[in-house]
């Protein structure tokens, strides 16, 4: 599975847009980039996901470059409760993969008032 | 909430103990992931299961064992505890892992504090 990089720590102001960068630069073709968030111990909560194309949900956007070595989680008005580990993973398919998730350290995001 | 379901949310045990935490999976969910979330480490895979089968193991020590039962819920044991096992312990599920756009959904996990 290819290694994700991500900065230790971030801040943000509230209300801002939060842009979290996670490159990826030995990712593989049918490997997806999928973002997670953890909340001071929580269960680690599925924030978006991709392969090629940029995505949006409720929650997030997900820029991909062309060349898919890196990403851009963007938290469009961030807000005090989106503080929280902010975990970039790229995640292998196929059957016979098992598609399990390996995290890294993560990216801890703090909104600030 | 995600669906996945994990019990007990809380266990302190001793020392040389054994214990059992369980998961039911998301309805229609045939995959089981396990976790292990120490204080000083992130967060380490442990096992996985789809359709009672193991599937994938990661750092799981020889002491702990897992198993998914017909029903597809799932129990991990942790046996001959030490302290360094005190950890959150956390369950997820997805449906086939072969198909792309599976996503994992976690539970809630089940602390464990070891005395």
């Amino acid at each position: 599975d290819a290694k994700t990089t991500q900065p230790t720590s971030m801040d943000c102001a509230e209300g801002r847009a939060a842009n979290l960068p996670c490159n990826h630069s030995t990712i593989s073709g049918n490997e997806y980039v999928y973002w997670y968030r953890q909340i001071h111990s929580q269960g680690p909560q599925y924030i978006i996901h991709g392969l090629k194309n940029n995505e949006t949900n409720e929650m997030a956007s997900l820029i991909i470059t062309e060349d898919r070595k890196s990403s851009t989680l963007i938290l469009p008005h961030a807000t005090l409760r989106d503080t929280a580990v902010y975990y970039c993973i790229v995640r292998v398919y196929g059957s016979s993969n098992t598609g399990k998730l390996i995290f890294g350290q993560g990216t801890t995001l703090q909104v600030k008032p | 909430d995600s669906g996945v379901t994990q019990t007990p949310k809380h266990l302190i045990t001793a020392t040389g103990q054994r214990v059992t935490l369980r998961c039911s999976p998301r309805s229609g969910d045939l995959s089981v992931y396990w976790y292990q979330q120490s204080l000083d480490q992130g967060l380490q895979f442990l096992i996985q299961y789809y359709n009672g089968e193991e599937r994938a193991k990661g750092n799981i020590l020889e002491r702990f064992s897992a198993q998914q039962f017909p029903d597809l819920h799932s129990e991990l044991n942790l046996s001959s505890l030490e302290l360094g096992d005190s950890a959150l312990y956390f369950c997820a599920s997805s449906a086939s892992p072969g198909n792309s756009g599976n996503t994992i959904y976690f539970g809630e996990g089940s602390w464990l504090t070891v005395v």
